[in-house]
């Protein structure tokens, strides 16, 4: 059964920090690992991360993929309000058997940014 | 190009009923996932479903049940609700879930069963 965990499960910053997520997996036959941002409803895409070692990033935001340590952090720097929200980590499996279009998720990372 | 649909967003239904909750996926995709959220279990995926086909099928009761029309467009129907189902159902489409395929997400529909 594959498995996420993500960690803090919450976290309270002000304005200005940076914060590191942590997410740490276990699947078989591994293809990706993906970030999302969920503020209200719809869980919005971050980041997809196939390879170890190799930064991604977007403005304040970046990851990194550890494939040997099954670990991804997520990275927000100059943390914003507009930040506060669920950071979820979810992997996928090769697609094919009983894998199709199966993300599972962690618990989510619940960041408050206050000013 | 438009995202991902969901209708109903909001939903009350008594226990017993049956609900059918409605995706359209993002114009050219053609994998549409479903995924059952809940404070306490969080995201768990429900079923995929690409050209008509479910592939495959998450761990939940024979009460749930899906399809996917020639459009891509996807339904997922519950029978005989249960105080448990109360979640937010969301669902994501991809492209058809190739390497460098992601799955969006949808607005979801918060179902509230009394």
């Amino acid at each position: 059964e594959d498995k996420v965990v993500q960690s803090p499960l919450s976290l309270v910053v002000h304005e200005g920090d940076t914060v590191t997520l942590n997410c740490s997996y276990e699947v078989t036959n591994f293809r990706s690992l993906l970030w999302y941002k969920q503020e209200k409803k719809a869980p919005t895409f971050l980041f997809m991360l196939t390879s170890s070692g190799i930064e991604k990033k977007s403005g304040r935001l970046s990851s990194i993929l550890d494939k040997k340590e099954l670990f991804s952090i997520l990275n927000i720097t100059a943390t914003q309000t507009g930040d506060s929200a669920i950071y979820l980590c979810a992997v996928e499996p090769n697609a094919g058997g009983t894998s199709y279009g199966k993300l599972t998720f962690g618990q989510g990372t619940i960041l408050t940014v206050h000013p | 190009k438009a995202g991902v649909t969901q209708t109903p967003r909001y939903l009350i239904k008594t226990r017993g009923q049956q609900v059918t909750l409605s995706c359209s996926p993002i114009s050219g995709h053609r994998s549409v996932s479903w995924y059952q959220q809940t404070p306490g279990q969080g995201l768990q995926f429900l079923f995929e479903y690409f050209s008509e086909t479910q592939r495959n099928k998450g761990n939940f009761p024979g009460r749930f049940s899906g399809r996917q029309f020639s459009n891509s467009r996807s339904e997922m129907n519950v029978s005989t609700l249960e105080l448990g189902d109360s979640a937010l159902y969301l669902c994501a489409s991809s492209l058809v879930l190739a390497s460098t395929d992601t799955q969006y997400f949808g607005p979801g529909t918060r179902l509230t069963v009394l």
